[in-house]
């Protein structure tokens, strides 16, 4: 299978800690991206990496990518309650791959 | 707002029926597909579609057909159900390219839970 990996498989913190999630994938890339889900609903987009970028920010959001090691990372700071969610890494444009996802869970 | 809208939340049928399952986009997204969501495995490509009557098989096709006559509209169906066919199904589109801050972002449906009993 080529279906990317993520780590841990669910993570559960308390409100103001920051929570991280880890992402392997097997082939090469032009981008990966990062997606959330709420429970029983459709996807959201939240970030995407290019393979000439190392870092990316948007609020609160930190995606980091080591194409050497075929990972990335996903860090929200600052967790809140509304973060509770599923997220999930992809790579590729048509035969998109999607990784199993992080169930995170913020404790109030 | 991209908003792409699938056919029901939640549909149950018996074994053996054929179901359609519908979804429509109103962004002129080139591309849609469509996924089966199962604990544990993640999001799997069944078909994708990148254009008006075009269709690419995806990783798990077997049981499945798709139609896209219009743009807007890319339909899932299943000849004759199946219950190891109870799953998620989620439905997507994007825009053709990987120019732009947000490449190939996909927007998805709320998703229909099917149900074969």
């Amino acid at each position: 299978s080529q279906q990317g990996e993520e780590d841990p498989q669910a993570l559960s913190i308390q409100e103001g800690e920051n929570a991280t999630m880890n992402c392997s994938y097997k082939t090469s890339i032009n981008n990966l991206q990062w997606y959330r889900q709420n429970s029983g609903r459709g996807l959201v987009h939240l970030i995407l990496i290019r393979s000439n970028e190392r870092e990316k920010h948007s609020g609160r959001l930190r995606v980091t990518l080591d194409t050497s090691k075929k990972s990335s990372s996903l860090l929200i700071t600052a967790s809140r309650a509304a973060d509770t969610a599923s997220y999930f890494c992809a790579q590729g444009s048509f035969k998109t791959i999607f990784g199993a996802g992080t169930r995170l869970f913020v404790k109030a | 707002d991209v908003k792409v809208t699938q056919s029901s939340r939640y549909l149950v049928k018996r074994t053996g029926e054929k179901v359609f399952l519908e979804c429509v986009q109103d962004m002129d997204h080139e591309n849609m597909f469509w996924y089966r969501q199962d604990p544990g495995l993640g999001l799997r490509l069944i078909y994708f579609s990148y254009d008006v009557k075009m269709k690419e098989k995806g990783d798990i096709p077997e049981g499945y057909s798709v139609s896209r006559e219009k743009k807007e509209r890319f339909s899932l169906i299943l000849e004759s159900a199946s219950t190891n066919q109870t799953s998620m199904y989620l439905c997507a589109s994007s825009l053709s390219g990987l120019a732009g801050p947000r490449g190939n972002e996909q927007f998805f449906g709320p998703g229909t839970r099917l149900t074969v009993l």
